[in-house]
């Protein structure tokens, strides 16, 4: 089976600018999580999605959203980027309990 | 507050040596406790995984992990390291649909 895929793996943008990362979960999984993993802070919860359904919300700003299609494939956006938003955006994929990690987005916001 | 804490940041040890990592987790029951390994640039790779029966579970590379109740620790185990273990380390427990992640454990390896 494939892995978590996620597009693209490195993004520069600038302050102000809005972003839109991509994940394709492991064929057969329907629930997708992000996670944000920064230097100072480590890897914090965004949100998790199952059928097209958001179940789950990290503390994070509105400007942090996700959608989740028909065909498991996820989104994340975020709009009004600021220096802060730089970090590592990491997807995963779970079966039951075990959740499957992408190779991650390097998003830099300059 | 539900937490996971790995109290050592930075290890160091010899290849061949043996290693163990220190996990311990706060919650009111007993959680689905997990360890991830990740190297520089990559994503996060599952080692084991420890849900209920036996507390002592073996995982891929050579890896195992105790769970002990009394301690509310889950530490990471392996006889003999490799130079390519050298990597950062998470423990993290299941909660409510989400993994709560530790700070992490980066191991150095001398040969």
């Amino acid at each position: 089976k494939a892995g978590v895929t996620q597009t693209p793996r490195y993004l520069i943008k600038t302050r102000g600018q809005q972003v839109t990362l991509s994940c394709s979960p492991i064929s057969g999984h329907r629930s997708v999580s992000w996670y944000q993993q920064t230097p100072g802070q480590g890897l914090q919860f965004l949100f998790e999605y199952f059928s097209e359904t958001q179940r789950n919300k990290g503390n994070f700003p509105g400007r942090f959203s996700g959608r989740q299609f028909s065909n498991s494939r996820s989104e994340m956006n975020v709009s009004t980027l600021e220096l802060g938003d730089s970090a590592l955006y990491l997807c995963a994929s779970s079966h039951y309990y075990e959740q499957y990690f992408g190779p991650g987005t390097r998003l830099t916001v300059t | 507050a539900q937490s996971v804490t790995q109290p050592d940041i930075h290890i160091t040890v010899s290849e061949g040596a043996s290693l163990e990592l220190r996990c311990n987790y706060s919650y009111g029951a007993t959680p689905y406790l997990f360890w991830y390994v990740q190297s520089p640039g990559q994503g996060l790779q599952l080692l084991l995984k420890y849900f209920s029966g036996d507390t002592l579970v073996q995982g891929i590379k050579g890896f195992e992990a105790e769970f002990k109740r009394s301690q509310s620790s889950f530490n990471l185990r392996k006889p003999s390291v490799h130079w390519s273990d050298a990597a950062e380390y998470f423990c993290a427990a299941y909660n409510t649909d989400k993994l709560i992640f530790g700070t992490g454990t980066r191991l150095q390896v001398f040969p």
